[in-house]
């Protein structure tokens, strides 16, 4: 069975602050998928990171998908309280063609101002 | 406009009763999905369809049936509900499957069974 973990589960931190968010798997991913939910809204797409050692920015934000792809990280620099959210990891899993994600835990953020 | 959309939002109901949550995606997409959100916010997938074709099943009571009557619409139909399926269903779509393909997700349908 294919699990993705993620850490920390929570994190409180002040404006301006930095803060990096793991998810690790004992198993290799094709692709991992970072998503970023707020309260009654569905998750939304951050990036996707397909190559072992890839590294994507979108703006303040630095993904890397580890040289193995089986582990990723999301930082934040100098976070915002816009930045505020639950922070999900996925990878696509099973058969190479059903498109089927598994989440990790996710991370709830809270950036203080 | 809404690409994915799910109804209703909220769905409060009894013990024993039958209940459906309708989706519909206007991106054009192939495939789509029911993912279940639990109380701590873990993410699962349930179903995924394919051109109106079923192609995951995870271990879902079969209290539990997906219809898709076209590629544009999945709906959930839960057959005597449980205290235990309280959680935020989210309906999804990709426009290919496999291992590029972002998941969009609709805004989720709150079910509570008292």
């Amino acid at each position: 069975t294919q699990l993705l973990e993620q850490s920390p589960q929570f994190l409180s931190i002040q404006e301006g602050e930095n803060l990096t968010v793991y998810c690790n798997s004992s198993s290799v991913f094709s692709s991992l998928q970072w998503y970023r939910q707020e309260p009654g809204e569905g998750p939304v797409l951050l990036v996707t990171v397909v190559t072992g050692g890839e590294v994507k920015k979108l703006k303040r934000l630095t993904f890397q998908f580890g040289d193995a792809r089986k582990d990723s990280s999301l930082h934040i620099t100098a976070a915002q309280t816009g930045d505020t959210g639950l922070y999900l990891c996925a990878g696509v899993g099973g058969s190479s063609n059903t498109g089927k994600l598994i989440f990790g835990q996710g991370t709830t953020l809270q950036v203080k101002p | 406009d809404t690409a994915v959309s799910q109804t209703p939002k909220y769905l409060v109901t009894q013990m024993g009763n039958d209940k459906s949550i309708k989706c519909e995606q206007n991106l054009g997409h192939d495939t789509m999905y029911w993912y279940k959100q639990d109380s701590k916010k873990f993410l699962k997938i349930m179903f995924s369809y394919n051109n109106k074709e079923l192609i995951i099943n995870e271990t879902v009571p079969n209290r539990f049936s997906p219809k898709s009557p076209d590629k544009a619409h999945l709906n959930l139909h839960i057959n005597s509900l449980e205290l235990g399926d309280s959680a935020v269903y989210f309906c999804a779509s990709s426009q290919v499957r496999g291992a590029l393909a972002p998941a969009f997700f609709g805004q989720g349908t709150r079910l509570t069974v008292v």
